[in-house]
């Protein structure tokens, strides 16, 4: 099984901020990553797939980076929608699907 | 629109069973895998279960196998998780979600609002 792990478990920042979340895989999973954003008592919403890849409705201000073992999902200027928990998802090697545990992005 | 709309959680003894549906709409349901994706209060996603489009391709986190039980009925779009021999750590959130298709082949595209499971004597 491929073990995703995310840092930082909680991240603060301020409207406007760049913001830089990282995953990491214990194998490789090529580039079939995805970014996932869960708000409060909401279902998570698919925000990029295939490691750099825009779901469709997702602001170009989220970027995502990365192969092998290590993906980055980037924030260009953090807004007040953006607040929330982030999770990567790897699609290479399954079953199972494995996420990270997240990242929740608060304001500071 | 594309809709996932679960129903039949609720309250259950430990080793008690459950079973809950999904409809979908807004989409060819027959032409899409599925899947069920978990969240315990306060934790992260997992995923729990995979069905392939035409029901040839099941799969099962192992946290589930034996117990739980992936069908579909595409003639009435509808998705199903029958759950038995339940234990205390299955209370969570149940999420219908759609596999994604073509390029994003893997991620989940599209998620239901979720029904909760609660696992409790």
């Amino acid at each position: 099984e491929t073990v995703m792990t995310q840092s930082p478990a909680t991240l603060s920042v301020s409207p406007g901020e760049r913001v830089t979340l990282s995953c990491r895989a214990s194998q490789s999973v090529s580039r079939n990553l995805a970014w996932y954003q869960q708000k409060p008592g909401q279902a998570p919403r698919l925000l990029i797939y295939t490691t750099s890849i825009r779901a469709t409705g997702t602001p170009a201000r989220f970027s995502g980076s990365g192969s092998g073992t290590e993906f980055t999902l980037t924030i260009s200027s953090l807004q007040s929608e953006d607040f929330g928990v982030y999770y990567c998802q790897q699609y290479n090697d399954w079953p199972p699907k494995t996420f990270g545990q997240g990242t929740k992005v608060e304001i500071k | 629109e594309v809709q996932l709309v679960e129903s039949g959680g609720g309250l259950v003894q430990p080793g008690g069973s459950l079973r809950f549906s999904c409809a979908a709409s807004g989409f060819t349901f027959s032409d899409y895998g599925m899947n069920w994706v978990r969240q315990a209060p306060g934790k992260g996603l997992e995923w729990i279960s995979y069905i392939s489009s035409s029901r040839t391709t099941i799969h099962y986190a192992d946290s589930v196998k034996g117990r739980f039980t992936i069908s579909r009925d595409n003639a009435n779009n509808s998705l199903y998780l029958q759950m038995t021999s339940l234990r205390v750590e299955d209370t969570a959130v149940y999420y219908c979600v759609r596999g994604a298709r073509g390029y994003s082949y893997g991620s989940f595209d599209y998620w239901g609002q979720g029904t909760l499971v609660t696992v409790s004597s």
